[in-house]
């Protein structure tokens, strides 16, 4: 079975500064990974999705890599706002139709 | 498309009373996952359907729990009866062959 995992749990940065996010997962046959965001008692909202084939993907101040020999991704936020606080997971998706999802970073970003 | 709709958005139920918690997911998508968060266990996956087709329930805890999707358009998870361990925010999301999945907001539902 797959196993994700995000490291740091937790995590708090002042505002301005650039910052990443790891996810790791133990088996590279995956479909894609996708990074989500959710806000307090709020649904999860998807911010990047990387396909397989793909090496990374970028929105505004996101960027996502994938190196699935390694079975990593990363989530790079620049400039961070406190906006930005939230929690975000990773979800690995096998066989295009089942995600397995890792247990979130808590990201705080303070004024 | 205004997204996934989840309803209720809060449900306050007593023991042993049945649960019906509801989906509508994006048109157009031919997957649809329910999941279950709490706070000791995370994100948990119950069942996910394609083109309507129950694939995988093993997540399901339960005989308690079942779920439905009678149409592409509509899917109910059930619970029967309740107890206060179900306690739990149910999310649906949908997907479309592989792309990416989108959340609904989700149920949050209280069993005393």
């Amino acid at each position: 079975k797959q196993e994700v995992t995000q490291i740091p749990a937790a995590l708090s940065v002042p505002e301005g500064e650039n910052l990443v996010l790891n996810c790791s997962f133990t088996d590279s046959a995956i479909y894609n990974l996708q990074w989500f965001r959710q806000d307090p008692g709020k649904g999860l909202t998807s911010l990047l999705l990387i396909q397989s084939s793909q090496r990374e993907q970028t929105s505004g101040r996101l960027n996502a890599s994938l190196d699935k020999s390694s079975g990593r991704s990363t989530l790079y936020i620049a400039a961070s706002q406190p906006g930005d606080s939230a929690t975000y997971l990773c979800a690995v998706n096998i066989a295009g139709n089942q995600f397995y999802f890792g247990t979130g970073t808590s990201l705080t970003v303070i004024p | 498309d205004a997204g996934v709709i989840q309803s209720p958005r809060h449900e306050v139920t007593e023991m042993g009373q049945e649960v019906t918690l509801r989906c509508k997911p994006i048109s157009g998508h031919n997957s649809l996952f329910w999941y279950r968060q709490t706070m000791m266990r995370g994100l948990e996956l119950l069942i996910y359907f394609n083109n309507n087709v129950p694939i995988d329930d093993s997540g399901m805890p339960e005989d308690r729990f079942s779920a439905k999707m009678p149409n592409a358009s509509f899917s109910t998870l059930k619970i029967q009866p309740s107890e206060p361990r179900d306690s739990a925010v149910y999310f649906c999301a949908s997907s479309w062959a592989g792309g990416a999945a989108f959340f609904g907001q989700g149920t949050r539902l209280t069993v005393v």
